[in-house]
């Protein structure tokens, strides 16, 4: 859904750089998630985010990723010193809200293309 | 936690028939909803239909619907009249009702082939 905005869609990193991420919801939305989609696979859950807050980063990796959302600004996936197990494509998805409404829906970007070298 | 299955991980589909594509879920949870997406090969995840766990009414989107089988946990989908532009892969997920855990989970895909 062209409403999730992600950039860069195309990321080139060296081994050991670090590599940002960045996604603005759509409009109104106040629930970020990012998901990972490693080559052939499907995508995994990686962090859920609200306003300032971390709600769920269990499928984080422990070390190297980091995510936020602040008050003002997009959300950020960071991931330092990148290895070339880091390549994959990043979706960030949004949502109006984390819990039961109508018409309560997760709504992709386009998703960024890591690629270490 | 819960998990999605897609067992399949090809089909393939003559134009103008009907394919089903199959998945199984596994949770404890009453309420939750259940999407399938389609991944074309832009890449870009586009919800094709959603269904609530507690509506008996099975969801249908133009020539998209489900057969939702609440006590097998299971969650097809149905192509009816495929067409060339369908070709794609195709995640089933689950999503939680409850606030905190409200991410998706998805299967592992599956890829729709469409022979013209």
């Amino acid at each position: 859904n062209a409403g999730v905005m992600q950039n860069p869609r195309h990321l080139v990193r060296r081994r050991g750089q670090e590599a940002r991420l960045r996604c603005s919801p759509m409009k109104g939305h106040s629930h970020v998630y990012w998901y990972r989609q490693l080559p052939e696979e499907g995508l995994k859950f990686m962090v859920y985010l609200q306003k300032e807050n971390i709600i769920d980063e269990s499928g984080m990796p422990k070390e190297r990723f980091s995510a936020e959302f602040p008050k003002e600004g997009p959300s950020i996936l960071r991931i330092q010193q990148v290895v070339r197990g880091d390549s994959a494509a990043y979706f960030c998805a949004s949502s109006p809200v984390g819990g039961l409404t109508t018409g309560n829906t997760i709504y992709f970007g386009e998703g960024s293309w890591l690629t270490v070298v | 936690a819960q998990t999605v299955t897609q067992s399949q991980p090809e089909m393939s589909v003559q134009e103008a028939e009907t394919v089903t594509l199959s998945c199984t879920y596994d949770t404890s949870e009453s309420d939750y909803y259940l999407f399938w997406y389609k991944q074309p090969p832009s890449r870009q995840m586009i919800l094709v239909i959603r269904q609530e766990a507690y509506k008996q009414q099975n969801a249908t989107e133009n020539r998209f619907s489900v057969n939702f089988q609440k006590a097998a946990k299971s969650f097809s989908l149905k192509i009816s009249d495929s067409q060339l532009g369908d070709a794609a892969m195709y995640f089933c997920a689950y999503r939680s009702y409850t606030g905190a855990n409200s991410k998706l989970t998805f299967g592992k895909g599956i890829t729709l082939s469409v022979r013209p």
